[in-house]
């Protein structure tokens, strides 16, 4: 296990439904981070929160909303999708937001979504 | 912006021979270059990676080359098992940028 947990695991629903996706890291690190995997395509990063405030939004869709409380805990709140948002959704963690060496991002397993 | 692009995108070997997957980058500010693994059903791990002022990184079967003239950086798999077959991604950062890039991912599968 990495020390990061994504819930739930698989999720269905409706272009006109309110989900939400749940990220906890226990590592300890100050960096959190929403990742979009579709097939055959490279991790899209949606975005960067550090000490809670976030710090990257790569022109993600209002219909992505996220949320972090605290350090340890990450949200993706869902709303009126499409389709095409039909992907696995990965949380990471680091110690710090720079990208470097001695800063490995640690992946969770992901939210495996599907839009109806 | 910058882009990472990553070849081949599957790749079969037999068990004992060796895998190569090799990226090529566009930023020539790009001065960290990790690779992942991505087994089935689990998210990306770091597996091994490199900066910009090594030329070449071993760490048991696994070993990275990095080319700064030629802005490109392979993965090296040697004595392939079958517990080697998943995704592999290269990525790569730069210092203080926010971000990593990603290839687009290789499947290797090693037949026994």
């Amino acid at each position: 296990e990495t020390g990061v947990t994504q819930t739930p695991r698989h999720l269905v629903m409706g272009m006109t439904n309110k989900k939400s996706l749940k990220c906890e890291q226990h590592l300890g690190h100050n960096a959190m981070y929403w990742y979009k995997q579709s097939a055959k395509k490279p991790l899209e990063l949606m975005f960067v929160y550090n000490f809670k405030e976030q710090t990257e939004n790569n022109s993600v869709p209002s219909r992505f909303s996220p949320e972090c409380p605290n350090s340890s805990h990450l949200f993706l709140h869902l709303h009126t999708l499409q389709p095409e948002d039909s992907a696995l959704y990965l949380c990471a963690s680091s110690l710090w937001v720079v990208t470097s060496g001695n800063n490995e991002q640690f992946f969770g397993p992901g939210t495996r979504l599907t839009v109806l | 912006g910058e882009n990472v692009e990553q070849h081949p995108s599957t790749l079969s070997v037999q068990e004992g021979d060796s895998a190569v997957i090799k990226c090529t980058y566009s930023d020539s500010a790009s001065n960290y270059f990790p690779w992942y693994k991505q087994e089935l059903g689990k998210g990306p791990q770091l597996i091994i990676d490199i900066r910009s002022n090594v030329g070449e990184k071993k760490d048991q079967r696994i070993a990275v080359t990095l080319n700064k003239t030629a802005k490109h950086f392979s993965l090296h798999i040697t004595e392939t098992q079958p517990e080697d077959s998943a995704v592999y991604f290269c990525a790569q950062g730069a210092g203080s940028a926010r971000q990593l890039t990603f290839g687009s991912g290789t499947q290797l599968t090693v037949l026994p």
